[in-house]
């Protein structure tokens, strides 16, 4: 199984700040790799696919990198929506897993 | 609009059996490879099954090791209808279960549509 470690758990930032989401993987997933935000109380959002691929919809302001084992998100200029939970997701071997989770929270 | 409508979910007690519905609106549900993922009270997603568009084919589904054998993943295209079939239900199953559609018709493996989730709870 392949194991995505995200760091940090928690990020606190102020609105007009970028943040940065990491993702680690313990063995390559080549490009299957993808970002989802989640709410309180709301299902998760797909953001990024494919590492750097945008999903419909989602602003120029999140963005993918990375490659083999090593990936970030990063949000520039954050809006006060923006303050949530995210998630890698590898999807280049089974079973299909998720990491556990950065919670981007108001400063 | 795709819509998913998550249904079945409650209290159960340990190894009890729980029957999951999810109903799909707004896309050509065959054609799709549709997949349950739970999340347990405070903790982050965990990915059940899968079961590409074509049906039941053992050849067709997907489950996670936690759940392989206790749990069984099927659909209905002719009522555009998902299923998870639960037994031997333990307390670590205690989640809210999404059901989640995959982004494309080739089956990428990740998901562009979410149902809002029904929370099963598995206590004595």
């Amino acid at each position: 199984e392949v194991v995505l470690t995200q760091s940090p758990a928690t990020l606190s930032l102020s609105p007009g700040e970028r943040g940065t989401v990491s993702c680690r993987a313990s063995q390559s997933v080549v490009n299957h790799l993808a970002w989802y935000q989640q709410k309180p109380g709301q299902a998760p959002r797909l953001l990024i696919s494919d590492i750097s691929n945008r999903a419909t919809g989602i602003p120029a302001r999140f963005s993918g990198s990375g490659s083999g084992t090593d990936f970030t998100l990063t949000i520039s200029n954050l809006e006060p929506e923006d303050f949530a939970v995210y998630y890698c997701q590898q999807y280049g071997n089974w079973p299909l897993t998720f990491g556990g989770g950065t919670n981007v929270e108001i400063k | 609009e795709v819509q998913l409508l998550e249904s079945g979910g409650g209290l159960v007690q340990p190894g009890g059996s729980l029957r999951l519905s999810c109903a799909a609106s707004g896309f050509t549900f065959s054609d799709y490879t549709m997949n349950w993922v739970r999340q347990a009270p405070g903790k982050g997603l965990e990915w059940v099954s899968m079961i590409r568009g074509s049906g039941t084919n053992t050849h067709s589904v997907y489950y996670a090791d936690s759940v392989r054998g206790r749990f069984t993943i099927s659909r209905d295209n002719s009522k555009n209808t998902l299923f998870l079939q639960m037994h031997s239900l333990r307390v670590e199953d205690t989640a809210v279960y999404y059901c989640a559609k995959d982004l494309s018709a080739y089956a990428r493996n990740f998901f562009d549509s979410w149902g809002q989730g029904t929370l099963v709870t598995v206590s004595s």
